[in-house]
C-alpha cells in the first residue's frame, strides 16, 4: 500500500530534550516535505526536499532540522524543543509539487512540550 | 504573491441543505488547485483536483481563472460531510495552503 509513515504518532517530552520524528515513503516521490498544524493558523510549512540532499526552509523553520539521505525518509530533528512548538506536525510526499498530483500526508505526530 | 484565501473559518449546514466552500487564490500562472479534507483525528486526504475535473463524494469544483476562485460545492450536504477543508495551490516550489474551513453538518 501506498503510504507516508510517521512515528511516533504521540510525543510528550521537556524543554530542551532533542527529539527526532521520523517520516518514511514507499512511492519513490522525490519531493518531502514537513508541516506544522495549529488552530487558526492552518498549516505551515516547515522544511521541504527536492531530492536526496537537496533541502530548503519553508515558511516557519526556526528551531527545526532535517535531513535527507535517502530518498525514502526525511526525518524532522528539534534539537532544542521549546513549548511554542507543541503542535500536530505532518510529513507529506508528492511525485512534483508543481504538477497536478498533489501530496499524500502521513498520519501526523501530535508533539507537546512542557 | 501566491497565495490562497479561505474567508469562512466555520461554515454550518443542515443536513441535506446545499455547501459551498470558498476559496479565492493568488498566482501568477496556471495554477494547479486541489481540496484536501481532514477528518476527525484522522490524516489529510486529497479531495480532489481541478485537473481532473472529477466528483468524489458528492463535491465537485470548478476552477474560475476570472475570478481567481476554486470553489467547493455539494448539492445535498451529508452528516459524513463533516470535517476541516483546505483549499491549496500547486506553487513554483511547494504546496501552498489555505487555513481551512471547518464544516459543521446540522442534523
Amino acid at each position: 500500500e501506498a503510504q507516508v509513515t510517521q512515528n511516533p504518532r504521540y510525543l510528550i517530552t521537556v524543554t530542551g530534550k532533542k527529539l527526532t520524528v521520523t517520516c518514511s515513503q514507499n512511492m519513490n516521490h522525490e519531493y518531502m516535505s514537513w508541516y506544522r498544524q495549529d488552530p487558526g493558523l492552518g498549516l505551515r510549512q516547515i522544511y521541504y526536499s527536492m531530492n536526496v540532499e537537496v533541502t530548503d526552509k519553508g515558511d516557519v523553520p526556526e528551531g527545526y532540522k532535517v535531513s535527507r539521505k535517502e530518498k525514502r525518509n526525511f526525518p524532522l530533528i528539534l534539537e532544542s524543543p521549546s513549548p511554542n512548538q507543541t503542535s500536530l506536525y505532518f510529513c507529506a510526499s508528492s511525485r512534483d509539487p508543481r504538477g497536478p498530483y498533489g501530496y499524500t500526508f502521513g498520519s501526523g505526530t501530535r508533539l507537546t512540550v512542557v | 504573491a501566491q497565495r490562497v484565501t479561505q474567508p469562512e473559518k466555520l461554515l454550518s449546514v443542515f443536513k441535506g441543505a446545499p455547501v459551498e466552500l470558498k476559496c479565492n487564490y493568488s498566482y501568477s500562472g496556471s495554477p494547479e488547485l486541489f481540496w484536501y479534507v481532514q477528518y476527525s483525528r484522522q490524516r489529510l486526504q486529497l479531495l480532489l483536483r481541478h485537473i481532473s475535473r472529477e466528483s468524489i463524494k458528492g463535491f465537485t469544483a470548478d476552477l474560475n481563472k476570472g475570478e481567481t476562485s476554486f470553489h467547493l460545492k455539494k448539492p445535498f450536504a451529508q452528516e459524513e460531510d463533516s470535517a476541516m477543508y483546505y483549499c491549496a495551490l500547486s506553487g513554483r516550489s511547494k504546496i501552498i495552503f489555505g487555513k481551512g474551513t471547518r464544516l459543521h453538518i446540522l442534523p
